[in-house]
């Protein structure tokens, strides 16, 4: 199982950013796929869940209407597009695999700063 | 979202002492409830899923339990490799949900 994630950046407060996370050494089309965050020195928040086919999405309140989980099962991507960014989004974005609703896989992180 | 509340949010303790992490859910979740050990740097290892089912390489050390809203997770006899931070989730429901997690550090 390997997840890397990509599009990590500094954006200024009120922006937007798209992360990816290209996933390869399984069947994509089959699994759950997730975004977990974890800001500098504090906890984890699990953010969005995608259902295998992409057809339902679930969120966390705190983002929810202003980030969205997709996914392209033709070329094993798995996407979280991000709008109206605030301080409290700075943090390290985890793609995760899931098997059986459980983490079996975690990609390396992409770093979200989020700061004028 | 379901709220879960971890306590304490820090555990000072000995090599060989036995520690009690408790997790509480702001409403039922029948079992679906796992606990993580997260190390500086790394992420997340499950140890336990279903409250009480030991994730394989686990050492037997660790042990969950509860259902419903009190969770446990116990270390028996800690190890100097087992001071970490430790997080309980819930996947009762689709939207999953951690616990603040409890810092457990070297007395």
């Amino acid at each position: 199982v390997q997840l890397v994630e990509s599009g990590g950046a500094l954006v200024q407060p009120g922006g937007s950013l798209r992360l990816s996370c290209a996933a390869s050494g399984f069947t994509f089309s089959d699994y759950w796929m997730s975004w977990v965050r974890q800001a500098p020195g504090k906890g984890l928040e699990w953010v969005a869940n995608s259902k295998p086919d992409g057809s339902e999405q679930y969120y966390v309140d705190s983002v929810k209407g202003r980030f969205t989980i997709s996914r392209d099962n033709a070329n094993n991507s798995l996407y979280l597009q991000m709008k109206y960014l605030g301080a409290e989004d700075t943090a390290l974005y985890y793609c995760v695999r899931l098997d059986r609703w459980l983490p079996s896989g975690w990609g390396h992180g992409a770093l979200v700063t989020v700061s004028s | 979202d379901i709220q879960m509340t971890q306590s304490p949010s820090t555990l000072s303790a000995s090599v060989g002492d036995r520690v009690t992490i408790t997790c509480r859910a702001s409403q039922t979740i029948s079992d679906w409830l796992a606990w993580y050990q997260q190390k500086p740097g790394k992420v997340p290892k499950l140890l336990i899923s279903k409250a009480s089912a030991l994730e394989t390489g686990v050492p037997s050390r660790f042990s969950g339990s509860g259902s419903e809203t009190e969770f446990t997770l116990t270390i028996s006899c800690l190890q100097p490799d087992d001071f970490a931070i430790y997080y309980c989730q819930q996947y009762s429901s689709y939207s999953y949900t951690f616990g603040q997690g409890t810092k457990l550090e070297i007395k």
